[in-house]
C-alpha cells in the first residue's frame, strides 16, 4: 500500500466525451505526476504537478489537462476522447526534495483508473 | 520512441533460479530506477540508482549501472513464485524535464513454482 488512491477504478466512455480521473496523494508528498499505461507497453508521461502549477509536460496534446488542489490532490481531465485514449491511468506522488520538483526521485503510484473508450 | 529498451521482453524461469533483466536508456541520466508491476495493477518501486553509481543492493535485487554503455541490469537471486511480475527501467534526464521518468517496455518474468 503507497496510500496513493485513484478514482474510479474502472470506467467506460464514448468517443468523444469527456472523463475525469481523481487522485489523492500520499500524506506529505506535495508533487503529483499521471502516466498513461497502454496495454502491453510501459507507461508514459502525461504532466506533473508541484505546489498546484503544472511543473513538466508530456507529449500529450492540450484536451489532456489537470489540477492540483491545496491539499496536493489532484484531477486529469481528458476531453474529446478519442479510441487510443483507452488505457490505464496511473498517478504517482513524491515527497519534497531538496532540490524543489527538480529531482525526480522515487514515485509512489495508485493502482490506476482504466479507461475503456468504446 | 523515447522509451528505452528491455530485454528479454519475457523471461520464464524455476523457483529458485536468478533471473536478470537488462535495460537500455538514450539521454544522459540523474538516475536510473525499477519497478514492478503485478497483473496490471499500480507500480511498485524496487530500487533507484544515481548515475555516479556502478552498483546497488536491496535484499534479493542486486542492479548494475553502466552509464559509458547506457544500460542497467536487474538481477533478483533465489526467484520465488511471488516474484511473477512486469518489471520496468525509469530514467530521469540528468537537466530537468518537470519531474519526467522515461519507462522502458518492460520484462514480463514468470517465475514457476
Amino acid at each position: 500500500e503507497t496510500g496513493v488512491t485513484q478514482s474510479p477504478t474502472h470506467l467506460i466512455k464514448t468517443r468523444g466525451q469527456q472523463v475525469t480521473l481523481r487522485c489523492s496523494s500520499q500524506s506529505g508528498h506535495n508533487t503529483v505526476s499521471w502516466y498513461q499505461q497502454a496495454l502491453g507497453q510501459g507507461p508514459q508521461f502525461i504532466f506533473q504537478y508541484y505546489r498546484e502549477e503544472e511543473n513538466g509536460r508530456g507529449n500529450f496534446p492540450p484536451r489532456f489537462s489537470g489540477l492540483q488542489f491545496p491539499n496536493y490532490s489532484s484531477e486529469l481531465n481528458v476531453n474529446a476522447l478519442e479510441l487510443d485514449d483507452s488505457a490505464l491511468y496511473l498517478c504517482a506522488s513524491s515527497p519534497p526534495t531538496s532540490g524543489g520538483s527538480r529531482n525526480t526521485g522515487e514515485l509512489f503510484f495508485g493502482e490506476g483508473s482504466r479507461l475503456t473508450v468504446l | 520512441s523515447q522509451q528505452g529498451e528491455e530485454d528479454p521482453q519475457a523471461l520464464s524461469i524455476q523457483e529458485g533460479e536468478n533471473a536478470t533483466m537488462n535495460c537500455s536508456y538514450k539521454t544522459s541520466i540523474n538516475n536510473l530506477q525499477w519497478y514492478r508491476q503485478n497483473s496490471g495493477r499500480g507500480l511498485v518501486h524496487l530500487i533507484l540508482i544515481r548515475s555516479n553509481e556502478r552498483e546497488k543492493h536491496s535484499g534479493r535485487l542486486r542492479v548494475t549501472l553502466d552509464t559509458s554503455k547506457k544500460s542497467s541490469s536487474l538481477l533478483i537471486t533465489a526467484s520465488r513464485a511471488a516474484d511473477t511480475a512486469s518489471y520496468f527501467c525509469a530514467t530521469a534526464a540528468a537537466y530537468n524535464q518537470g519531474g519526467k521518468l522515461i519507462f522502458g517496455q518492460g520484462t514480463e518474468l514468470s517465475v514457476k513454482p
